[in-house]
């Protein structure tokens, strides 16, 4: 088991470019969460999947930020038009039905 | 407001000492559950404990619900054990994510 993949571990992009970061959960697991960490906010909640199933977008940053689940092995966030404070590490955590939630390792995006 | 607060905010240590950390939730929960990171690390999971007394090795958890709180105790602290600790509640009512607290930040000196 080779528990929550995410890629890359560090992103740096240019102020206005896009960026896309890359989940995928433990085998079996049925849902998918992403988390924003921050030394300033902590940790916060994004959005999550259940059975590929978008089901609670509420932290979201509506404009800019987007998130799929094309299949059950993997999920996309993506950021258009990144600015400075998009700048954060970025956690995806899968969980089977009894909700323990194990998490990846996170991608440091930087945004200059 | 916030959700889940923790507290310490920050503890020092001398190696062999014990610790407490507390955490509250201003909402009913379902669970909850303990994490670890190391400063540039992953969540570790510590514990998840919806309710009553879990342990493991020198950590104990204990969480009661109807008073919407949760502890993590440390016996006999070591070096190793530095690091950031993190609880996170899952709301009874609405979906499954998870609030989480600011965090304790743990420092064992020798």
């Amino acid at each position: 088991n080779a528990g929550v993949i995410q890629t890359p571990r560090h992103k740096v992009t240019g102020k206005g470019q896009e960026a896309t970061l890359w989940c995928e959960p433990i085998s079996g697991h049925s849902a998918v969460f992403w988390y924003r960490q921050t030394i300033v906010q902590g940790l916060e909640f994004l959005t999550y999947f259940r059975n590929q199933a978008p089901i609670d977008d509420s932290g979201m940053p509506k404009e800019r930020f987007s998130a799929q689940m094309p299949n059950q092995s993997h999920s996309t966030l993506k950021i258009q038009s990144t600015q400075p404070q998009d700048s954060a590490v970025y956690l995806c955590a899968s969980t089977r039905s009894s909700y323990e939630q194990y998490f990846g390792p996170g991608t440091r995006l930087t945004v200059l | 407001g916030q959700q889940v607060q923790q507290s310490p905010t920050s503890l020092v240590l001398q190696e062999g000492e014990n610790a407490e950390l507390q955490c509250n939730f201003s909402t009913s929960l379902n669970s909850m559950q303990w994490f670890y990171q190391r400063p540039g690390g992953s969540l570790v999971s510590v514990f998840y404990n919806p309710s009553g007394t879990k342990q493991s090795g020198r950590l104990t958890s204990t969480t009661v619900i109807k008073e919407r709180r949760s502890s993590l105790h440390i016996s006999s602290s070591q070096i190793t054990d530095s690091g950031t600790y993190l609880c996170a509640m899952e709301r009874r009512t609405g979906y499954q994510n998870f609030y989480f607290g600011k965090g304790t930040s743990l420092t064992v000196i020798p």
